[in-house]
């Protein structure tokens, strides 16, 4: 039990459908996150969500739309991907304490992920 | 803006011998410096951390980090490596974000380290 649970484990989705990513935290943490994980690739920031402000990467294409509903639960709505977008979606939380979200004494508390594939 | 870079996408090591596993960072700012580890098909977790004090960091399964200013590094050892330190390790550099609130962590690539019996 990581405190972060994300669902699914695993995602098979053609071009066209239209599925959604979900994250909860049961750390009372305040911040959540999307990062995109592939292959030889650096981790990839996608979304932040910190005290109901929205902070995204502007590289992060339109067709994946976060939603933060509350502190604990995290969306990742998924339509008319394309084939390089399939990669491991990490969901991630921490404290937010007014020194930034990943300060000194908050460091990011990952999910086990999403293995997305795009046929 | 901060950028990582860690030296070897694939380390490896005899068990019981030394790891050393290599991070060098940009920033124009003083720097909050994390590893982090990714066991297979799971998320990340945390081994250790720098924020300001020591620059020598313990951190769990007898894996330490030493902060070199001088040298802009942040390299990752264990003394005695165990099977079960087979895994992909991540470092990475907190920066604040434009809006001055959320900081965010930029990554390395990754280094792979095998552990051979």
């Amino acid at each position: 039990e990581t405190g972060v649970t994300q669902t699914p484990r695993h995602l098979v989705m053609g071009m066209t459908n239209k599925k959604s990513l979900k994250c909860e935290q049961h750390l009372g943490h305040n911040a959540m996150y999307w990062y995109k994980q592939s292959a030889k690739k650096p981790l990839e920031l996608m979304f932040v969500y910190s005290l109901e402000e929205r902070v995204e990467n502007n590289s992060v294409p339109s067709r994946f739309s976060p939603e933060c509903p509350n502190s604990s639960h995290l969306f990742l709505h998924l339509h008319t991907l394309q084939p390089e977008d399939s990669a491991l979606y990490l969901c991630a939380s921490s404290q937010f304490t007014g020194q930034g979200a990943q300060g000194p004494n908050s460091p990011l508390h990952f999910g086990n992920g999403t293995r997305l594939t795009v046929t | 803006a901060q950028s990582v870079t860690q030296l070897g996408s694939h380390v490896s090591v005899s068990e019981g011998a030394l790891v050393l596993l290599r991070c060098n960072y940009s920033s124009s700012v003083p720097p909050y410096l994390f590893w982090y580890v990714q066991y297979p098909n799971q998320g990340l977790q945390l081994l250790l951390k720098y924020t300001t004090g020591a620059t020598l960091v313990k951190g769990i399964n007898g894996f330490e980090a030493e902060f070199k200013k001088s040298e802009t590094s942040f390299h990752l050892t264990k003394p005695s490596a165990h099977m079960s330190d087979a895994a992909e390790y991540f470092c990475a550099v907190s920066e604040r974000s434009s809006s001055g609130s959320a900081r965010q962590l930029t990554f390395g690539s990754g280094t792979q380290l095998t552990v051979l019996p």
